[in-house]
C-alpha cells in the first residue's frame, strides 16, 4: 500500500516552454502533497506543500509564479514549470500523506532537462 | 528552525558486516519525529525506519535499528547483516509534531552507502 507515481518520469523540453508533472496516490487518498527538488549528489529541498483544495504554501526562496502547484483533488497534484528556463533543469520529487501524522510516501521523480 | 547533520558524506562496509550511519538534530521541540529514507540508484525514496520521539524504545525494522538518545539528538542507523542492496544514499530527516506546517521534513545532507561484496 501507499503506492505514489509521478508523470511523466522523464521530460526534455525547450527553453520557454512550460511542463507539467503529475504527482497522484494510487490506493490511498492524500490530504497533503509536496513537491521537491534534488540537485545532483544533494539532499533534497523542500519547494511546497500543498493541502487539496488549498492554495500551495512556498517555501522561501521558490517563485510561486514560476512553479504552479495545483492540488486538485486527493489523489493528483500537478507541478507546473512555467517558462522553463536551463537552470530548472533538476530532479523533482513528490511527496504524499494520508493525514497530518502520517509518514510521506514518495513518487519515483521526474528528471527534467531544459535545453 | 530545526536542522539535521549527517556528518558522515561516504561510508563502505563488507558484505554482511554491521555498518552505523551518524545523525544528529538540532530541535527546542519535544514532540517530533525521525526518519530514515534509502535513495538506492533509482532515486526513488524508500522509507527504513521511523521514530516517535516520545518512545524510549528503539525502532527495529528487520536488519534495519535505530540508536535514539533524545537528550544527545542523536539518531543513528545500524545495518546488520549488509547486503548489496544496500547500497544507496541514507538520508535522516525531522518532523515536527504539532507547529505550524508539522508535516515539513527537515533532511540531512546524506550519506552514500557503498557494500563491498
Amino acid at each position: 500500500g501507499a503506492v505514489v507515481s509521478q508523470h511523466p518520469s522523464r521530460v526534455i523540453c525547450k527553453s520557454g516552454t512550460s511542463v507539467k508533472i503529475e504527482c497522484r496516490s494510487l490506493d490511498f487518498q492524500a490530504t497533503t502533497m509536496f513537491w521537491y527538488r534534488q540537485f545532483p549528489k544533494q539532499s533534497l529541498m523542500l519547494m511546497a506543500t500543498s493541502n487539496e483544495g488549498s492554495k500551495a504554501t512556498y517555501e522561501q526562496g521558490v517563485e510561486k509564479d514560476k512553479f504552479l502547484i495545483n492540488h486538485a483533488s486527493l489523489t493528483l497534484s500537478t507541478l507546473t514549470v512555467t517558462s522553463a528556463h536551463p537552470e530548472d533543469s533538476s530532479f523533482y520529487i513528490c511527496s504524499a500523506s494520508r493525514f497530518s501524522t502520517d509518514t510521506q510516501y514518495f513518487g519515483p521523480g521526474t528528471r527534467l532537462t531544459v535545453l | 528552525a530545526q536542522t539535521v547533520t549527517q556528518s558522515q558524506p561516504e561510508m563502505s562496509v563488507q558484505e554482511a558486516e554491521t555498518v552505523t550511519l551518524s545523525c544528529t538534530y538540532d530541535t527546542s521541540e519535544s514532540d517530533y519525529y525521525l526518519f530514515w529514507y534509502k535513495q538506492p540508484p533509482s532515486r526513488q525514496m524508500i522509507l527504513v525506519i521511523r521514530q516517535e520521539a516520545y518512545k524510549q524504545q528503539n525502532a527495529t525494522e528487520n536488519r534495519f535499528s535505530v540508536n535514539f538518545q533524545k537528550a544527545a539528538k542523536s539518531f543513528s542507523l545500524k545495518i546488520s547483516d549488509s547486503q548489496l542492496g544496500d547500497a544507496a544514499m541514507y538520508f535522516c530527516a525531522y518532523r515536527s509534531e504539532f507547529t505550524q506546517g508539522a508535516q515539513k521534513l527537515v533532511f540531512g545532507q546524506g550519506t552514500r552507502l557503498t557494500i563491498n561484496p
